[in-house]
């Protein structure tokens, strides 16, 4: 019973924004919305996280929408390196569970 | 020192083999995690140690044993497994508390790859 809903794949063009969606409709009210990535044959990395507010790091933005029920991971300007599987969980902290996520690809 | 590093890289053991991965950090977190992976297929949780304590086993056949000797080690025993056992194995850390410094964030290892002949 996934807790999450994303696009099988993506492509984007390099030096482009990447719009990665998530649908999460039976988020509960103190689920947090997390977002890792997994290059190949490397261990998953942390992106971004929020709980109701849109947040920004230097990876990445998160836009949460007001109902909770989806949510949108923007790498503002994506590169080559950016060519990963992107996984959106969840969770409460320490309970981190992955879906199939998206397979992004950047291309030149 | 944000690391989580697990040894070995790359393991190949027989169905009557006994081995154990291992997995250590070093940066105070007190919740530690293995998942299995397989090819093409996402990360999944097996099992959770808090303060050194397991708090979640999803399931896991017992041919898989952790164990947690102290807060900054995490071991894998592995005994008489399958060839369907072979994957990538990673190991996880992270903060465990309710304090508004746990962004819950986890911080993974580069893995350990099984295969099992």
């Amino acid at each position: 019973d996934a807790k999450t809903t994303q696009p099988t794949s993506m492509d984007c063009a390099e030096g482009r924004a990447a719009n990665l969606p998530c649908n999460h409709s039976t988020i509960s009210g103190n689920e947090y919305v997390y977002w890792y990535r997994q290059i190949h044959s490397q261990g998953p990395q942390y992106i971004i996280h929020g709980l109701k507010n849109n947040e920004t790091n230097e990876m990445a933005s998160l836009i949460i929408t007001e109902d909770r029920k989806s949510s949108t991971l923007i790498l503002p300007h994506a590169t080559l390196r950016d060519t990963a599987v992107y996984y959106c969980i969840v969770s409460y902290p320490n309970d981190m569970r992955f879906g199939a996520g998206t397979r992004l690809t950047v291309k030149p | 020192d944000t690391e989580v590093t697990q040894t070995p890289k790359h393991l190949v053991m027989g169905m009557t083999n006994k081995k154990s991965l291992k997995c250590e950090q070093h940066m105070g977190h007190r919740a530690m995690y293995w998942y299995k992976q397989k090819a093409k297929k996402p990360p999944e949780l097996m099992f959770v140690y808090s303060y050194e304590k397991l708090s979640i086993n999803e399931s896991v056949p017992s041919r898989f044993s952790p164990e947690c000797p102290n807060s900054s080690l995490l071991n894998l025993h592995l005994h008489a497994l399958q060839p369907e056992d072979s994957a990538l194995y990673l190991c996880a850390s992270s903060q465990e508390d309710s304090g508004a410094s746990n962004t819950g964030e986890l911080f993974f290892g580069e893995g350990s790859r099984l295969t099992v002949l």
